[in-house]
């Protein structure tokens, strides 16, 4: 069963860090691009940001230059975020998603994060 | 970051059907197409269609896609009342380097 199930949520004082991790299953992991999605409450989605198969490609581009952060560990099938100097509107429900093709087709049930002191 | 538009809402009676649009540029949906995800509350999106118009296995038929010039379309026939939920649209854009999203349609079937 092709799966991912993401961790790490939670509530985060303004200004700290805190990372997420998404677990993959059910497929090779380290054949595709993934990708961490957001949505605030009552909110559409927003693409946070994706990473390449190998891990040496981020995207946006510039997205490293920003608060936000994508790993991943091919050998454990994991995906991390790395969020620092949160603020209150990063608070979202954090999916992630697997880039298959043309589309995001695999998704994970998502993360809760809130961000309030 | 540069996004898709979508109409906000559609209403459409039960049986009926509704076509939601999405409208982008050459960059995006011109491009390559468009994917259509439904979301239910509380529930993570699903994947309707890719590439305008590719239905993953295990979607129903009475959902379909089609693309003209920078505008995407999903129509869904014969409306039931479990379609009454939130639609959003995604595309690759070659300029930004990004998916981008539309800020999603909730249809209601009345």
């Amino acid at each position: 069963q092709v799966q991912l199930v993401e961790s790490g949520g939670g509530v985060v004082q303004p200004g700290r860090s805190l990372r997420l991790s998404c677990a993959g299953s059910g497929f090779i992991f380290s054949s595709y691009t993934m990708h961490w999605v957001r949505q605030a409450p009552g909110k559409g989605l927003e693409n946070v940001g994706g990473l390449s198969s190998g891990g040496d490609i981020q995207y946006p581009a510039g997205l490293a230059k920003g608060r936000f952060t994508l790993s991943r560990d091919n050998s454990n099938n994991t995906l991390y975020l790395q969020m620092n100097s949160l603020r209150a509107d990063d608070s979202a429900v954090y999916f992630c998603a697997r880039e298959g093709t043309g589309a995001f087709d695999i998704w994970g049930q998502g993360t809760v994060v809130t961000v309030s002191s | 970051q540069a996004g898709l538009t979508q109409p906000p809402s559609v209403s459409k009676g039960l049986r009926q059907t509704a076509v939601l649009t999405c409208t982008g540029d050459s960059n995006n949906v011109g491009g390559q197409g468009a994917a259509w995800l439904q979301q239910h509350q509380g529930h993570p999106p699903k994947l309707l269609s890719y590439r305008s118009n590719n239905r993953p296995s295990g979607i129903s038929e009475r959902f379909s896609a089609s693309r003209s010039g920078n505008t995407a379309s999903l129509t869904i026939t014969g409306l039931q009342p479990e379609d009454e939920t939130d639609y959003y649209c995604s595309a690759w854009d070659s300029r930004l380097g990004a998916w981008v999203f539309g800020g999603g349609t909730k249809l209601t079937v009345l």
